[in-house]
């Protein structure tokens, strides 16, 4: 049993559409980070939220946590050939820095 | 840059062989994580240290698996005997702990086939 259900599993768009992956949970979680692992590499962290409703923005990346700390999204406006890539989110359950990591989403931006 | 290493990068053997893997955690990190990654269970936590000593290691089969830091720059997963359903991508990640939202930095990962 996954402790944190992302969804799409799957999602393949268009260059320039704008897209929404959301990472659930009925745990609540002191922090959340979010990752983009690309073919044959380890994951690469994009951000961490620390605080319920918390919302971060890398460049065209939208990330925020929610108010119970449960849940999360990544949106992602004008996606690019460039973000082509698994994208895990990975919540801390307490104060060590033990990640558990979501079923992950797959991303596929054709030119 | 500083990373984490990770050799071999593949390995392919036969079921029942034993199997090594290591990683060589960012210099000066103090906390080194192990993950298991399939298409079917996603990324799984096998274990993890800090300052060498292990504070988790119950995502790994105990019957087979073993994981350990000889020294700060070295750490080990060791599969004895390896079975076809072993067959991953084993990644070692490191960090520095104490703060809850620390950032785990990983290796390119090993590709584990057992035939």
């Amino acid at each position: 049993t996954q402790l944190l259900e992302q969804s799409p599993q799957f999602l393949s768009i268009q260059e320039g559409e704008n897209l929404t992956v959301y990472c659930n949970s009925s745990s609540v979680f002191s922090s959340l980070q979010w990752y983009r692992q690309e073919p044959g590499e380890g994951p690469v962290l994009l951000v961490t939220v620390v605080t319920g409703g918390e919302v971060k923005k890398l460049k065209r990346l939208t990330f925020q946590f929610g108010d119970a700390r449960k849940d999360s999204s990544l949106h992602i406006t004008a996606a690019q050939p460039g973000d082509t890539g698994l994208y895990l989110c990975a919540g801390a359950r307490n104060t060590g820095n033990q990640f558990y990591f979501g079923t992950g989403t797959s991303l596929t931006v054709i030119p | 840059d500083a990373r984490v290493t990770q050799t071999p990068r593949d390995k392919v053997t036969e079921m029942g062989q034993e199997v090594t893997m290591r990683c060589q955690p960012i210099l000066g990190h103090n906390t080194v994580f192990w993950y298991r990654q399939t298409m079917m269970q996603g990324l799984e936590l096998l274990a993890y240290f800090r300052n060498r000593a292990p504070l988790d290691d119950s995502g790994m089969p105990k019957d087979r698996f073993s994981a350990e830091m000889p020294d700060a720059t070295l750490a080990t997963l060791k599969i004895q005997p390896s079975e076809p359903r072993d067959s991953a991508v084993y990644f070692c990640a490191s960090g520095l702990g104490g703060r809850a939202y620390n950032e785990q930095f990983f290796g390119p990962g090993t590709r584990l086939t057992v035939l």
